[in-house]
Protein backbone atom coordinates (compact mmCIF):
# COMPACT_ATOMS: atom_id res chain seq x y z
CA UNK A 1 0.00 0.00 0.00
CA UNK A 2 0.99 3.27 -0.12
CA UNK A 3 1.44 6.16 2.21
CA UNK A 4 3.35 9.05 3.04
CA UNK A 5 4.85 10.49 6.84
CA UNK A 6 5.49 13.78 7.29
CA UNK A 7 8.25 13.38 10.50
CA UNK A 8 6.85 17.04 11.75
CA UNK A 9 4.13 18.66 12.43
CA UNK A 10 5.86 21.67 13.10
CA UNK A 11 8.94 23.33 11.90
CA UNK A 12 9.95 26.76 12.82
CA UNK A 13 13.18 28.81 11.34
CA UNK A 14 13.98 32.14 11.25
CA UNK A 15 14.08 33.87 8.03
CA UNK A 16 16.47 33.97 5.85
CA UNK A 17 17.63 30.63 7.15
CA UNK A 18 17.50 26.82 5.63
CA UNK A 19 14.15 25.04 5.53
CA UNK A 20 14.01 21.16 5.81
CA UNK A 21 10.49 19.69 6.00
CA UNK A 22 10.63 15.66 6.19
CA UNK A 23 8.60 13.26 4.06
CA UNK A 24 9.52 9.50 3.96
CA UNK A 25 7.15 7.14 1.52
CA UNK A 26 6.00 3.63 1.55
CA UNK A 27 5.09 2.08 -2.37
CA UNK A 28 5.60 -1.19 -3.59
CA UNK A 29 6.66 0.36 -6.93
CA UNK A 30 7.77 3.24 -8.41
CA UNK A 31 5.89 5.85 -6.70
CA UNK A 32 4.69 9.41 -8.28
CA UNK A 33 5.27 12.41 -4.91
CA UNK A 34 4.20 15.79 -4.72
CA UNK A 35 4.56 18.59 -2.37
CA UNK A 36 1.50 20.98 -1.96
CA UNK A 37 1.58 24.26 0.36
CA UNK A 38 -1.62 25.64 1.67
CA UNK A 39 -1.90 28.97 2.87
CA UNK A 40 -4.68 29.73 5.30
CA UNK A 41 -7.70 29.46 4.62
CA UNK A 42 -6.55 28.66 0.58
CA UNK A 43 -6.68 25.66 -1.80
CA UNK A 44 -3.57 23.41 -2.44
CA UNK A 45 -0.91 25.22 -4.56
CA UNK A 46 1.34 22.78 -6.10
CA UNK A 47 4.78 23.25 -5.74
CA UNK A 48 6.88 19.86 -7.62
CA UNK A 49 5.95 16.68 -8.47
CA UNK A 50 8.98 13.61 -8.83
CA UNK A 51 8.03 11.40 -11.40
CA UNK A 52 10.93 8.93 -11.91
CA UNK A 53 12.76 11.60 -14.01
CA UNK A 54 15.20 13.54 -12.53
CA UNK A 55 15.97 12.61 -8.49
CA UNK A 56 16.64 15.98 -7.93
CA UNK A 57 13.57 17.84 -8.62
CA UNK A 58 13.62 21.88 -8.59
CA UNK A 59 10.20 23.76 -7.56
CA UNK A 60 8.47 27.54 -7.18
CA UNK A 61 9.47 29.91 -5.45
CA UNK A 62 12.92 28.60 -4.68
CA UNK A 63 11.84 25.03 -3.27
CA UNK A 64 13.50 21.67 -4.21
CA UNK A 65 13.18 18.01 -3.10
CA UNK A 66 14.99 15.24 -3.46
CA UNK A 67 14.09 11.60 -4.13
CA UNK A 68 16.23 9.26 -2.30
CA UNK A 69 14.98 5.41 -2.98
CA UNK A 70 17.85 3.76 -0.81
CA UNK A 71 15.92 6.06 2.44
CA UNK A 72 12.71 5.93 0.76
CA UNK A 73 12.53 9.72 1.31
CA UNK A 74 10.82 13.18 -0.44
CA UNK A 75 12.55 15.71 1.64
CA UNK A 76 11.62 19.67 0.40
CA UNK A 77 14.11 21.88 0.96
CA UNK A 78 14.91 25.77 0.85
CA UNK A 79 17.60 27.64 1.14
CA UNK A 80 16.78 30.59 2.87
CA UNK A 81 13.42 31.00 3.93
CA UNK A 82 11.51 34.02 3.79
CA UNK A 83 7.80 35.17 5.51
CA UNK A 84 5.27 34.32 2.86
CA UNK A 85 6.49 30.88 3.03
CA UNK A 86 4.85 30.18 6.19
CA UNK A 87 1.85 28.05 5.54
CA UNK A 88 0.75 24.40 5.60
CA UNK A 89 3.03 21.90 3.57
CA UNK A 90 1.79 18.15 2.34
CA UNK A 91 3.79 15.52 0.94
CA UNK A 92 1.99 13.53 -1.25
CA UNK A 93 1.52 10.00 -3.06
CA UNK A 94 -0.53 8.65 -6.15
CA UNK A 95 -2.24 5.38 -4.68
CA UNK A 96 -2.74 3.40 -8.18
CA UNK A 97 -3.84 0.13 -6.34
CA UNK A 98 -7.58 -0.61 -6.70
CA UNK A 99 -8.50 3.50 -7.40
CA UNK A 100 -8.02 5.87 -9.65
CA UNK A 101 -5.30 7.47 -9.05
CA UNK A 102 -6.29 8.68 -5.69
CA UNK A 103 -3.68 10.94 -3.88
CA UNK A 104 -3.09 9.91 -0.64
CA UNK A 105 -2.21 13.26 1.67
CA UNK A 106 0.55 13.03 4.58
CA UNK A 107 -0.12 15.03 7.59
CA UNK A 108 1.31 18.27 6.73
CA UNK A 109 3.76 20.12 8.43
CA UNK A 110 3.24 23.76 9.40
CA UNK A 111 6.02 25.66 8.63
CA UNK A 112 6.16 28.95 10.64
CA UNK A 113 8.97 31.81 10.02
CA UNK A 114 10.38 34.39 12.43
CA UNK A 115 11.27 37.73 11.49
CA UNK B 1 -1.61 26.96 -16.89
CA UNK B 2 -3.85 24.36 -15.06
CA UNK B 3 -5.90 26.82 -13.14
CA UNK B 4 -9.04 25.51 -11.13
CA UNK B 5 -11.86 27.90 -9.96
CA UNK B 6 -14.58 27.42 -7.48
CA UNK B 7 -18.12 29.29 -6.36
CA UNK B 8 -18.92 30.05 -4.00
CA UNK B 9 -15.64 30.87 -1.87
CA UNK B 10 -18.10 31.27 1.34
CA UNK B 11 -21.30 30.37 1.91
CA UNK B 12 -23.67 30.71 5.25
CA UNK B 13 -27.22 29.06 5.20
CA UNK B 14 -29.75 27.52 7.22
CA UNK B 15 -29.82 23.95 8.57
CA UNK B 16 -32.03 21.73 6.19
CA UNK B 17 -31.53 23.66 3.10
CA UNK B 18 -28.85 22.54 -0.01
CA UNK B 19 -26.09 24.41 -1.45
CA UNK B 20 -24.39 23.62 -4.61
CA UNK B 21 -20.42 24.56 -5.26
CA UNK B 22 -19.20 23.93 -8.46
CA UNK B 23 -15.63 23.36 -9.30
CA UNK B 24 -14.58 24.81 -12.65
CA UNK B 25 -11.16 23.94 -14.47
CA UNK B 26 -10.52 27.36 -16.71
CA UNK B 27 -7.77 26.56 -19.24
CA UNK B 28 -7.87 22.47 -19.54
CA UNK B 29 -10.11 19.73 -19.76
CA UNK B 30 -10.53 17.62 -16.85
CA UNK B 31 -12.36 14.02 -17.10
CA UNK B 32 -11.76 13.42 -13.33
CA UNK B 33 -12.13 15.58 -10.98
CA UNK B 34 -11.98 15.08 -6.88
CA UNK B 35 -14.20 16.19 -3.93
CA UNK B 36 -12.30 16.78 -0.55
CA UNK B 37 -13.37 18.12 2.72
CA UNK B 38 -10.99 19.39 5.16
CA UNK B 39 -12.07 19.77 9.22
CA UNK B 40 -9.53 22.92 11.06
CA UNK B 41 -5.99 21.80 11.19
CA UNK B 42 -6.05 18.70 9.28
CA UNK B 43 -5.30 16.93 6.47
CA UNK B 44 -7.58 16.52 2.94
CA UNK B 45 -9.63 13.53 3.09
CA UNK B 46 -11.31 12.48 -0.16
CA UNK B 47 -14.83 12.57 -0.32
CA UNK B 48 -15.31 11.37 -4.12
CA UNK B 49 -13.95 11.16 -7.80
CA UNK B 50 -16.10 12.64 -10.36
CA UNK B 51 -15.40 11.14 -13.81
CA UNK B 52 -17.44 12.99 -16.81
CA UNK B 53 -20.31 11.41 -17.99
CA UNK B 54 -20.07 9.01 -15.11
CA UNK B 55 -21.37 8.04 -11.65
CA UNK B 56 -19.11 9.48 -9.02
CA UNK B 57 -17.36 7.12 -7.31
CA UNK B 58 -17.56 7.85 -3.07
CA UNK B 59 -15.24 7.01 -0.51
CA UNK B 60 -16.27 4.63 2.29
CA UNK B 61 -18.39 6.74 4.77
CA UNK B 62 -19.71 9.01 2.99
CA UNK B 63 -23.11 9.11 1.99
CA UNK B 64 -24.06 9.50 -1.87
CA UNK B 65 -27.44 10.88 -1.28
CA UNK B 66 -26.00 13.85 0.93
CA UNK B 67 -23.32 14.68 -1.05
CA UNK B 68 -24.43 14.72 -5.07
CA UNK B 69 -22.16 15.17 -7.25
CA UNK B 70 -22.65 15.76 -11.30
CA UNK B 71 -19.70 15.86 -13.72
CA UNK B 72 -21.50 17.26 -16.58
CA UNK B 73 -18.73 18.59 -18.75
CA UNK B 74 -15.23 18.30 -19.23
CA UNK B 75 -14.74 21.78 -17.32
CA UNK B 76 -17.08 21.12 -14.58
CA UNK B 77 -18.07 19.11 -11.50
CA UNK B 78 -20.59 20.16 -8.84
CA UNK B 79 -21.52 19.49 -5.64
CA UNK B 80 -24.15 19.63 -3.82
CA UNK B 81 -24.90 19.33 -0.19
CA UNK B 82 -28.50 18.64 0.16
CA UNK B 83 -30.07 19.15 4.04
CA UNK B 84 -27.42 20.68 5.09
CA UNK B 85 -26.86 20.70 8.72
CA UNK B 86 -24.50 22.65 11.40
CA UNK B 87 -21.71 19.23 11.22
CA UNK B 88 -21.54 19.45 7.56
CA UNK B 89 -19.90 22.94 8.13
CA UNK B 90 -16.84 22.62 6.93
CA UNK B 91 -14.00 23.38 4.08
CA UNK B 92 -14.79 21.95 0.72
CA UNK B 93 -12.07 21.58 -2.22
CA UNK B 94 -11.99 20.48 -5.57
CA UNK B 95 -9.37 19.47 -7.44
CA UNK B 96 -8.96 18.41 -11.48
CA UNK B 97 -6.76 16.09 -13.04
CA UNK B 98 -3.92 17.63 -15.52
CA UNK B 99 -3.45 15.95 -18.86
CA UNK B 100 -0.76 14.33 -17.38
CA UNK B 101 -3.14 11.94 -15.88
CA UNK B 102 -1.16 11.95 -12.32
CA UNK B 103 -1.10 16.01 -11.20
CA UNK B 104 -4.17 17.45 -9.36
CA UNK B 105 -4.79 21.06 -9.38
CA UNK B 106 -6.55 22.22 -6.49
CA UNK B 107 -9.27 25.03 -6.41
CA UNK B 108 -9.43 27.38 -3.88
CA UNK B 109 -11.97 26.08 -1.46
CA UNK B 110 -15.50 26.86 -0.22
CA UNK B 111 -16.27 27.42 3.38
CA UNK B 112 -19.99 26.41 4.29
CA UNK B 113 -21.06 27.39 7.71
CA UNK B 114 -24.63 25.62 8.34
CA UNK B 115 -25.92 27.70 10.82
Amino acid sequence: AQSVTQLDSHVSVSEGTPVLLRCNYSSSYSPSLFWYVQHPNKGLQLLLKYTSAATLVKGINGFEAEFKKSETSFHLTKPSAHMSDAAEYFCVVINYEGSQGNLIFGKGTKLSVKP
Amino acid sequence: GAVVSQHPSRVICKSGTSVKIECRSLDFQATTMFWYRQFPKQSLMLMATSNEGSKATYEQGVEKDKFLINHASLTLSTLTVTSAHPEDSSFYICSARGLDQETQYFGPGTRLLVL
